[in-house]
């Protein structure tokens, strides 16, 4: 199975600041690459998929990037509804998986 | 709009079987996969396996043994059944759909229930 690593795992950041996450592949996944926002005790939501589109609704200071097993999730003017889990999911082959997360924190 | 709305008894026995519905409202349930995802508390999410309006059906690896997944077109609504179940099970469970917006098969979830908390327990 396809393994997902995202990094950090946590992060401070304060409002207004550019924000990276990163998310790695344990094999080539093309672009079949999204990214989930997880506010706390809510459900997850799509913010990008096909590793760089974004998903409609979402604000533009999400963006996505990278193919094959490097990917990039960048928030480029931190918002304070944004503090929250984001998690990268591959959809390339065999079973979906998930990162590990990362938890933007003020 | 489409809704999916898990159901299930919140307490279950170890070694008893966990069994979930999503009732899918505002859609039909073809042509599209649908899925179950877990969070332990305080963990990541976990897919635990998806079944496709045809029936087919794919497992996490690490849960297959005690998955099943199905489907009630009927009543627009799919099933998750984990048996033997631990303390390890304790989660939420969510239900969500698989959505390919260009027919390129770049999928992903993107209507989720709200999801419901089952814990394992005697």
């Amino acid at each position: 199975d396809i393994q997902m690593t995202q990094s950090p795992s946590s992060l401070s950041a304060s409002v207004g600041d550019r924000v990276t996450i990163t998310c790695r592949a344990s094999q080539s996944i093309r672009n079949y690459l999204n990214w989930y926002q997880q506010i706390a005790g809510k459900a997850p939501k799509v913010l990008i998929y096909a590793a760089s589109s974004l998903k409609s609704g979402v604000p533009s200071r999400f963006s996505g990037s990278g193919s094959g097993t490097d990917f990039t999730l960048t928030i480029s003017s931190l918002q304070p509804e944004d503090f929250a889990t984001y998690y990268c999911q591959q959809g390339y082959s065999g079973p979906r998986t998930f990162g590990q997360g990362t938890k933007v924190e003020i | 709009q489409v809704q999916l709305q898990e159901s299930g008894p919140g307490l279950v026995k170890p070694s008893e079987t966990l069994s979930l519905t999503c009732t899918v409202s505002g859609g039909s349930i073809s042509p599209y996969y649908w899925n179950w995802i877990r969070q332990s508390p305080g963990k990541g999410l976990e897919w635990i396996g998806y079944v496709h309006y045809s029936g087919s059906t794919i497992y996490n690896p690490s849960l297959e043994s005690r998955v099943t997944i199905s489907l009630d077109t009927s009543k627009n609504q799919f099933s998750l059944r984990l048996s033997s179940v631990t303390a390890a099970d304790t989660a939420v469970y969510y239900c969500a759909r698989d959505y390919d917006p260009s027919g390129k098969y770049y999928y992903y979830m993107d209507v989720w229930g709200k999801g419901t908390t089952v814990t394992v327990s005697s």
